[in-house]
């Protein structure tokens, strides 16, 4: 079993609300990372972090913001929900040792803006 | 773009047959690996297959790897009811900063 872990399983929300998708790991793992996926569709990746006090963002554009001030701790903030935000948003994180090892997911959150 | 495409997008077996799911890429790889997805939850890692090997065993699991054609394929021996999920297969393209998922292929398996 994977020792990631995300906050809120389910989230519904309204509209122009901000909320802060939490997502932790026990393991020491250095590189983190938020996926969006849709129901039945593909993984993107939206943001991911080398280490402490690195972000980057991924391959498709979001809205949303990530800091890490801790190794373990990966949040991702939405300043002001959309519909169009409604989506699954998973957590994963891993060792960084130079090619792409595997990953570690999260159980995801169900996000859902009304 | 690398990112990989499973084949088929679908797939319904009995339980008991095997189940072969396929992917595609574009570019050399350090590895490719294959997660699994219960429908609503996140990803689980299956196997990692590197540059260098052709097949790897896991269970019930085979894995192929072919470079030359730049394509993989999953084998599911034996099939349970409690294999239904999606597959996805996740290319480490050389020189990228993370990997590429695939599209997914999604089983069922009838008891």
């Amino acid at each position: 079993e994977a020792d990631i872990y995300q906050t809120p399983r389910y989230l519904v929300i309204g509209t122009g609300k901000k909320i802060t998708l939490e997502c932790s790991q026990t393991m020491g793992h250095d590189k983190m990372y938020w996926y969006q996926q849709d129901p039945g569709m593909e993984l993107h990746l939206i943001h991911y972090s080398y280490g402490v006090n690195s972000t980057e963002k991924g391959d498709l554009s979001s809205e949303s913001t990530v800091s890490r001030i801790r190794t373990e701790h990966f949040p991702l903030t939405l300043e002001s929900a959309r519909p169009s935000h409604t989506s699954q948003y998973l957590c994963a994180s891993s060792w960084d040792r130079g090619t792409n090892e595997k990953l570690f997911f999260g159980s995801g959150t169900q996000l859902s803006v009304l | 773009s690398q990112q990989g495409e499973e084949d088929p997008q679908a797939l319904s077996i009995q339980e008991g047959e095997n189940a072969t799911m396929n992917c595609s890429y574009k570019t050399s790889i350090n590895n490719l690996q294959w997660y699994r997805q219960n429908s609503g939850r996140g990803l689980v890692h299956l196997i990692l297959i590197r540059s260098n090997e052709r097949e790897k065993h896991s269970g019930r699991l085979r894995v192929t790897l072919d470079t030359s054609k730049k394509s993989s394929s999953l084998l599911i021996t034996a099939s349970r009811a409690a294999d239904t999920a999606s597959y996805f297969c996740a290319t480490d393209a050389t020189g990228a900063n993370n990997l590429f998922f695939g599209t997914g292929t999604r089983l069922t398996v009838i008891p």
